[in-house]
């Protein structure tokens, strides 16, 4: 069975500083792996997927991630953040099932951005 | 853009009482799903339409939680009755079958607060 596992509950950095949030995963076939974002009181938006081809992705808002398949790893990047990137990201893996895809998500990394 | 539409956004209602909420998924996707997330914590399937059948619902609380999609369009979650337990967020989010990967867009959701 498939599982995510986000490393790190909170990350709090200064602006214009870089981040990286941790995801690891496990699963038995090929996967899907996606980083979305939330805000306050809001739903789930897209950042970025990966589902085959170049290993680093590249999303909306400067944000990017790498696929490591030996290490099973999806790490978001961002080089330099701002205030308005606080919010809460969600590591999620999909894998294909006879029902069509199977997706779980991470527990989230709440990201602060201080001034 | 086409979004994925919730209402109500937001629901308080008593213990014992009946809640609904209502989904209609991005025009021509398949694929609809129903959330739950807990505050702090990752969004947890409740369960999943592929076009008016239901695929997955092995984590809903069939004793008081029903779901339908009768035409394979909108959607609705019931609760009856309502427990505090419940108090969360319900999202729903839809796919397009023929892309790859699952890649599921989120409603804004409807947070329920049960006293």
């Amino acid at each position: 069975a498939q599982s995510v596992t986000q490393l790190d509950s909170q990350v709090p950095v200064f602006e214009e500083a870089p981040v990286e949030l941790r995801c690891n995963y496990s699963s038995s076939v090929s996967v899907y792996l996606f980083w979305y974002v939330q805000y306050p009181n809001q739903g789930l938006q897209l950042l970025l997927k990966y589902l085959s081809g170049s290993t680093l992705v590249k999303g909306i808002n400067g944000f990017e991630a790498e696929f490591n398949k030996s290490q099973t790893s999806f790490h978001l990047r961002k080089p330099s953040v701002h205030i308005s990137d606080t919010a809460e990201y969600f590591c999620a893996v999909s894998e294909e099932d006879t029902g069509g895809f199977k997706t779980i998500f991470g527990a989230g990394t709440r990201l602060f951005v201080k001034a | 853009e086409a979004e994925v539409a919730q209402s109500p956004r937001y629901k308080i209602t008593e213990k014992s009482q009946a809640v609904a909420f209502w989904c209609d998924p991005i025009s021509g996707h398949a694929t609809l799903y129903w959330y739950r997330q807990i505050l702090g914590q990752g969004p947890e399937l409740l369960v999943q339409f592929q076009d008016e059948s239901v695929v997955d619902d092995s984590q809903l609380p069939k004793d008081r939680f029903s779901a339908e999609r009768l035409k394979g369009v909108d959607s609705t979650l019931k609760i009856q009755p309502a427990e505090l337990g419940d108090s969360a967020m319900y999202l729903c989010a839809s796919s397009d079958r023929d892309r790859r990967g699952d890649t599921q867009y989120f409603g804004p959701g409807t947070r329920l607060t049960v006293l």
